[in-house]
């Protein structure tokens, strides 16, 4: 199927730096969904986007959608040890997503 | 509280064993889907179902069957065929219309004996 790639693989942040992970496809994306799972958890999902340029906020996550919809970024602003987890992206289109690898955020106290 | 249930939590499989992970939904979702997930490796779609009686194979179908003979329930049975079964099973539900969140159960974690 259609892939969407996402880096890094994994990121080591200290508590309270930034945080950013990429999902790129090499074809127009419908939409992009974004997921969240915790160590030993099940993945939740946060949000989705449709509309080019798209820009969303979820308190200090930021979710946004390429001009030419073929990427999709979240960062994470000031992070927290809560953070960490696994985040996906996730190609729409139709009712079943084509998940990528997801980043795993490690963040150090 | 409606949501996905999946069981048992932990499961371990002999040689040459059949096991089945149970899934049920109470959400009333028409979609139903099985993902495996080895470290770093994403998710992967083994089955899914859009609607009672019906089911289509997904990316790594091989070794696995399911069923899906009431809306709320879709089993997976992981044979003897799959030649290494050790990894994270998660069950999702969905509604059908097009760019629909995915509600994941809490998994079950197959490991050879």
């Amino acid at each position: 199927g259609q892939q969407v790639m996402q880096i890094p693989q994994y990121q080591h942040v200290q508590e309270g730096e930034d945080f950013t992970t990429y999902c790129n496809s090499s074809t127009t994306l419908s939409n992009i969904q974004w997921y969240k799972q915790r160590p030993g958890g099940h993945p939740v999902f946060l949000i989705q986007l449709v509309k080019s340029g798209e820009v969303k906020k979820q308190k200090r996550l930021t979710f946004q959608f390429g001009e030419a919809k073929k990427n999709s970024s979240l960062h994470i602003t000031a992070t927290q040890t809560t953070d960490v987890g696994t985040y996906f992206c996730a190609r729409g289109g139709s009712y079943i997503p084509t998940f990528g690898r997801g980043t795993s955020l490690i963040v150090h106290p | 509280d409606g949501g996905i249930t999946q069981s048992p939590k932990y499961l371990f499989r002999k040689e040459g064993q059949n096991v089945t992970l149970s899934c049920e939904q109470n959400l009333n979702h028409d979609a139903m889907y099985w993902y495996r997930q080895d470290p770093g490796q994403g998710l992967r779609l083994i089955y899914y179902s859009q609607i009672v009686n019906d089911f289509q194979k997904g990316d790594i179908a091989e070794g696995y069957s399911v069923s899906r003979e009431k809306k709320e329930s879709f089993p997976l049975t992981v044979t003897s065929a799959q030649k290494n079964p050790t990894a994270f099973y998660l069950c999702a539900s969905s509604r059908t219309e097009s760019n629909q969140p995915q509600h994941f159960g809490d998994g079950t974690r197959l490991s050879i004996l």
